[in-house]
């Protein structure tokens, strides 16, 4: 089946180390985006990509980085420098250029 | 940047009701998607807008882009308990992005 794929569903993390999301899409889409969400709020864009070995800041990239070596893979790594990274991380693709966005289905990601 | 505001922020209904929400802009958009989120899972497209004045259906589900392309409503025909959740708009950012809505949380009562 396509779609796009988010694991781990649950990560937990140590203070002061780095732990790395996964997100692989079989869509063929173009564009991947990060987003964060806390509780009972609405989605903030962390990173997006629009094609490979290109990527730009979003909203609230500050503490986290990312990479787009394939087009199908978007990881996103949550560094020590996130002094609040406990949040709900969604990844979404979209094919083209005003296209629809659509998402995996998260990773909650909290601090031990 | 660009940023949305909707409402009512939550509501309760009973099984049955007809639901309404809107979502607003102080900028214009040309596309207007609207998501909904269950519990610990990613949003799942319900509606994509991309002209103004256009009424879309998705079964139960209406949605409409408003005629200033500011706003757009999504209307619940005959709610049932799985509508409970979370229900975002989403419009174009400057650039290749989305900006999304607070969301507005609905929860059906049996």
């Amino acid at each position: 089946d396509g779609g796009i794929t988010q694991s781990p569903k649950y990560l937990f993390r140590k203070e002061g180390q780095n732990v790395t999301l996964s997100c692989e899409q079989n869509l063929n889409h173009d564009a991947m985006y990060w987003y964060r969400q806390d509780p009972g709020q609405g989605l903030r864009l962390i990173y997006y990509s629009q094609i490979v070995n290109d990527f730009q800041k979003g909203d609230i990239a500050e503490g986290y980085s990312v990479s787009r070596e394939k087009k199908e893979s978007f990881p996103l790594t949550v560094t020590s420098a996130q002094k609040n990274p406990t949040a709900f991380y969604l990844c979404a693709s979209r094919p083209g250029v005003l296209e629809k966005l659509f998402f995996g289905s998260g990773t909650q990601l909290s601090v031990l | 940047g660009q940023q949305l505001n909707q409402s009512p922020q939550s509501m309760f209904i009973q099984e049955g009701e007809d639901v309404s929400m809107n979502c607003t802009s102080s900028s214009i958009f040309n596309t207007w998607l609207w998501y909904k989120q269950d519990p610990g899972e990613g949003p799942v497209l319900l509606i994509a807008l991309y002209k103004a004045g256009e009424l879309t259906s998705n079964g139960r589900l209406t949605a409409q882009f408003g005629i200033t392309r500011k706003d757009s409503f999504l209307n619940i025909s005959a709610s049932i308990p799985s509508d409970v959740g979370i229900y975002f708009c989403a419009g174009p950012n400057y650039g290749q992005n989305f900006v999304f809505g607070p969301g507005t949380r609905l929860s059906v009562l049996p």
